[in-house]
């Protein structure tokens, strides 16, 4: 079974331009999970889908961030414009099931390592 | 608020001996709890969960947790650490919809 895949794996970009991630789940998980990995921090959700629609993008800074998920399978997370405090990891997750369905078996992906200059 | 708290950044643990990375987590209803393992370079990687029954929990790799409710806790253990069980270990709660996870704790192991 294929792994929750993620691209790019390494950007580098300067504060106030953008950048775009990717992420393809495993095959029939419902439930998409974006999560940020600042560097001494555990990951913090930033938007969790299920299917094609978002379930909690409470803690998404909407003003730069932007994340969608049109067809209920793969996922694109913007940022637009990037700050320093961006730099991190943004890691991908899938789950078969979300909400009270979910206990919390998470898979995810390599993650994709921004560093804003 | 929904929180788990990992107090040691960093353990360290000579290879062969028993280990212990510790977790405390906020009470709120019954929690259902979990241990990530993070890889360098690598995405976090289930481990083993708490929902009910047994305060014992086995997981992979021959890790175990033991859910503990008086004390809120929820500690990760082994009883013969690898040098390969080096890594950053997450401990997670549930919320409503996600996933809260601690901010990890760095396990070496020294051979």
């Amino acid at each position: 079974e294929a792994g929750v895949a993620q691209s790019p794996r390494y950007k580098i970009i300067e504060k106030r331009q953008s950048v775009a991630f990717w992420c393809n789940p495993i095959s029939g998980h419902a439930t998409l999970y974006w999560y940020q990995q600042i560097l001494g921090q555990g990951p913090k959700l930033l938007i969790q889908f299920q299917n094609n629609g978002v379930v909690d993008d409470s803690q998404l800074p909407k003003d730069r961030f932007s994340a969608e998920r049109l067809k209920g399978v793969d996922s694109t997370l913007k940022i637009q414009p990037a700050k320093l405090e961006d730099s991190a990891v943004y890691l991908c997750a899938s789950s078969k099931g979300g909400g009270t369905q979910n206990t919390g078996e998470l898979f995810f992906g390599e993650g994709s390592r921004l560093t804003v200059l | 608020a929904q929180s788990v708290a990992q107090p040691e950044d960093q353990v360290n643990v000579a290879e062969g001996n028993p280990l212990t990375v510790k977790c405390t987590y906020s009470v709120s209803g019954n929690p259902y709890l979990f241990w990530y393992v993070q890889y360098p370079n690598r995405g976090l990687q289930f481990l083993l969960k708490y929902i009910t029954g047994d305060n014992l929990v086995k997981g992979s790799y021959g890790f175990e947790a033991e859910f503990n409710k008086s004390q809120t806790s929820f500690h990760l253990k082994k009883p013969s650490a690898l040098v390969s069980d080096s890594a950053l270990y997450f401990c997670a709660k549930t919320g409503a919809n996600n996933l809260f996870f601690g901010t990890g704790t760095r396990l070496t192991v020294i051979p």
